[in-house]
């Protein structure tokens, strides 16, 4: 199995501060590599699809880049609606998710 | 509107079954690959099964092949996973997912573009 690891687990910061979440695939997975924003009680959200596209309806603030085993979210300029967790996941083979990374705005 | 509702959720004993299902609105179901996702608090995001449109392809992940059972129902817009031989480890929110396909050059990158609320199981005597 191909095991996805986010870094950091948890971060905190300021509105307006802009913030990268990490993510390493444990193979080379070229670009097979969303992001998702949870939050609780709702439904996951994709954010970005192979590695750096954009979803229809998603904020220009939200970007990725990365490709073969790194990968990064950024949130450029962050909103107190961005408070969530964030999901990586591999579609290389089979799929996997990474642990998740909790944003909570100070 | 693009919707997916999934129900069927509970309280289940050990070594029970229970059967979900997942209503799909508001786009043509009959054409697109469906996946079951379910969360644990930790474990986090776990695949464990997709099913073709025409149910000739399905696939499971390892810690469910042989328990799960995934189907569909085009005529009735309806995604349904059979779940036997449930253990506390299966407790998890469950979740309907849309898997579509996104073409950059020559490759087919899947992700996982809808998903419903979610149906929560739990596993307990």
């Amino acid at each position: 199995d191909i095991q996805m690891t986010q870094s950091p687990s948890s971060l905190s910061a300021s509105v307006g501060d802009r913030i990268t979440i990490s993510c390493r695939a444990s193979q080379n997975i070229n670009i097979f590599l969303s992001w998702f924003q949870k939050k609780p009680g709702k439904a996951p959200n994709l954010l970005i699809s192979a590695a750096s596209t954009l979803q229809s309806g998603a904020p220009s603030r939200f970007s990725g880049s990365g490709s073969g085993t790194d990968f990064t979210l950024t949130i450029s300029s962050l909103q107190p609606e961005d408070s969530a967790t964030y999901y990586c996941q591999q579609s290389y083979r089979s799929w996997t998710f990474g642990q998740g990374t909790k944003v909570q705005i100070k | 509107e693009v919707q997916l509702v999934e129900s069927g959720g509970g309280l289940v004993q050990p070594g029970g079954s229970l059967r979900l299902s997942c209503a799909a609105s508001g786009f043509t179901f009959s054409r697109y690959w469906m996946t079951w996702v379910r969360q644990t608090p930790g474990k986090g995001l776990e695949w464990l099964a997709n099913i073709k449109p025409d149910e000739s392809e399905i696939h499971y992940a390892g810690s469910v092949e042989g328990r799960f059972t995934v189907s569909r129902d085009n005529a009735k817009n309806s995604l349904y996973l059979q779940m036997n031989s449930l253990s506390a480890e299966d407790t998890a929110v469950y979740n309907c997912v849309r898997l579509v396909a996104m073409v950059r050059g020559v490759l087919n990158i899947d992700t996982f573009d809808m998903w419903g609320q979610g149906t929560a199981v739990t596993v307990s005597s």
